[in-house]
């Protein structure tokens, strides 16, 4: 079956513009997750959706990022005012639920911010 | 803070040679953890996982990895390594008392010579 999708696979913006990067879970799958890997970085936690529970938004780096998961399906990651610091490729993954169940990751959205 | 740790950055093999990825992690508390491989061109995928029983686990394409809870490590091995072993490879950890934030390490990037 066809598995996460993110798009658009590369996103370049100049400094102060919005942006929003979208990601398309496997279906049925009721958890999802975004992460931010920066040049030479692990992956940095940002966000997690569970369902219709309040999402964990612990992992996000400022009030400038934000994300919504409409009807428990499609997500989207919306940065404001984008900065340099922001250049990273942002990834999606989706999973049945628990968090020992196993993550899929989509390809990810290379951002880079001029 | 949790964190976890790689400290092998780069890491040049010859094919048929054993394998040993280090992974240490900060956190006294009870873990799941997990080890991530990105091979060239492709997704994250999940290597191997664990959450409970046995500390030796057993996960794809020949790779294991030992839970030694009194050394906070989670080291990943391999017996002989192939070329198709190139690859980025993650370490990460959930702490069990953190329902959705998983924590991974900066990678390894192995190279294995033909």
């Amino acid at each position: 079956g066809a598995g996460v999708s993110q798009s658009p696979s590369n996103k370049v913006t100049e400094k102060g513009k919005d942006v929003e990067l979208r990601c398309d879970p496997i279906s049925g799958h009721t958890a999802l997750y975004w992460y931010r890997q920066s040049l030479g970085q692990g992956l940095e936690f940002l966000i997690y959706f569970q369902g219709n529970s309040a999402p964990d938004k612990s992992g996000l780096p400022s009030d400038r990022f934000s994300a919504e998961r409409t009807g428990g399906s499609v997500s989207t990651l919306t940065i404001q005012r984008t900065q340099q610091e922001d250049s990273a490729v942002y990834l999606c993954a989706s999973s049945l639920g628990t968090i020992t169940d196993t993550q899929y990751f989509g390809p990810g959205t290379r951002l880079t911010v001029l | 803070a949790q964190s976890v740790s790689q400290h092998n950055h780069h890491v040049i093999l010859s094919e048929a040679a054993s394998l040993e990825l280090g992974c240490n992690y900060s956190y006294g508390g009870t873990v799941n953890l997990f080890w991530y491989v990105q091979y060239p061109g492709q997704h994250l995928q999940l290597l191997l996982k664990y959450f409970s029983g046995d500390p030796l686990v057993k996960g794809i394409k020949g790779f294991e990895a030992e839970f030694i809870k009194s050394k906070f490590s989670f080291n990943l091995r391999k017996p002989s390594v192939q070329w198709s072993d190139t690859a980025e490879y993650f370490c990460a950890v959930n702490a069990q008392s953190s329902a959705s934030k998983i924590i991974f390490g900066s990678g390894t990037r192995l190279s294995i010579r033909p």
